[in-house]
């Protein structure tokens, strides 16, 4: 079972906002993501990390930006909301396991985000 | 690079009928590949994988079996039930990437009517 963690679940917040969402995972995973999702369902990666003070740009361009400063946690901010932003949000998380590049992802439940 | 494709959905089915829900891959490694599955306003959760040629994943009553020569990964399930109903997703990760990322295909949802 995966212990993967994002709050807020739903946000609505008005345009030019700074916000702050949350992920933490409980099982020592040394990669995380970021993901965000279309409402056609479309997962866009945008922000990964290897480890502690390791960051890295995803696929897609953000304007969000990230920060690893522990290993558990991942938090994802944008200082200035839009109503482009508007989006659900995933978090995952994945370690080592039977060597390299064959890692399972875990999946946190989401953050939908809607900004007016 | 390497992608992922998936049949365009949404499916619909019956209750107790027979799932086919196709993907077909493109890599210049050896991946491994996976099926999540997404219920309503919840995140992704693992269905299944397989890591090499021929493997066969299975849970839940669902199935996929790795054909690298047809570069296809396609998920079965002999009847389905309307709990099924979701958004379905093919994956790769590959051997080489270090970052252990994975490609997405786009998505398929299944309803399944009683």
């Amino acid at each position: 079972e995966a212990d993967i963690y994002q709050t807020p679940r739903y946000l609505v917040i008005g345009t030019g906002k700074k916000i702050t969402l949350e992920c933490s995972q409980t099982m020592g995973h040394d990669k995380m993501y970021w993901y965000q999702q279309d409402p056609g369902m479309e997962l866009h990666l945008i922000h990964y990390s290897y480890g502690v003070n390791s960051t890295e740009k995803g696929d897609l361009s953000s304007e969000s930006t990230v920060s690893r400063i522990r290993t558990e946690h991942f938090p994802l901010t944008l200082e200035s909301a839009r109503p482009s932003h508007t989006s659900q949000y995933l978090c995952a998380s994945t370690g080592t396991s039977g060597g390299v590049g064959t890692d399972t992802q875990y999946f946190g439940p989401g953050t939908r985000l809607t900004v007016l | 690079g390497d992608s992922v494709t998936q049949m365009e959905g949404p499916v619909t089915l019956s209750e107790e009928a027979f799932l086919t829900i196709n993907c077909t891959y493109t890599a210049t490694g050896y991946p491994s590949l996976f099926w999540y599955v997404q219920y309503p306003g919840e995140g992704l959760q693992l269905l299944l994988k397989a890591t090499k040629a021929d493997d066969k994943g299975s849970n839940k009553g669902f199935e996929a079996t790795y054909r690298k020569e047809t570069t296809s990964f396609h998920l079965e399930k002999g009847s389905v039930q309307v709990s099924d109903s979701a958004v379905y997703f093919c994956a790769l990760s590959d051997r080489g990437n270090q970052g252990g990322k994975l490609i997405f295909g786009q998505g398929t949802e299944l309803s399944v009517k009683p």
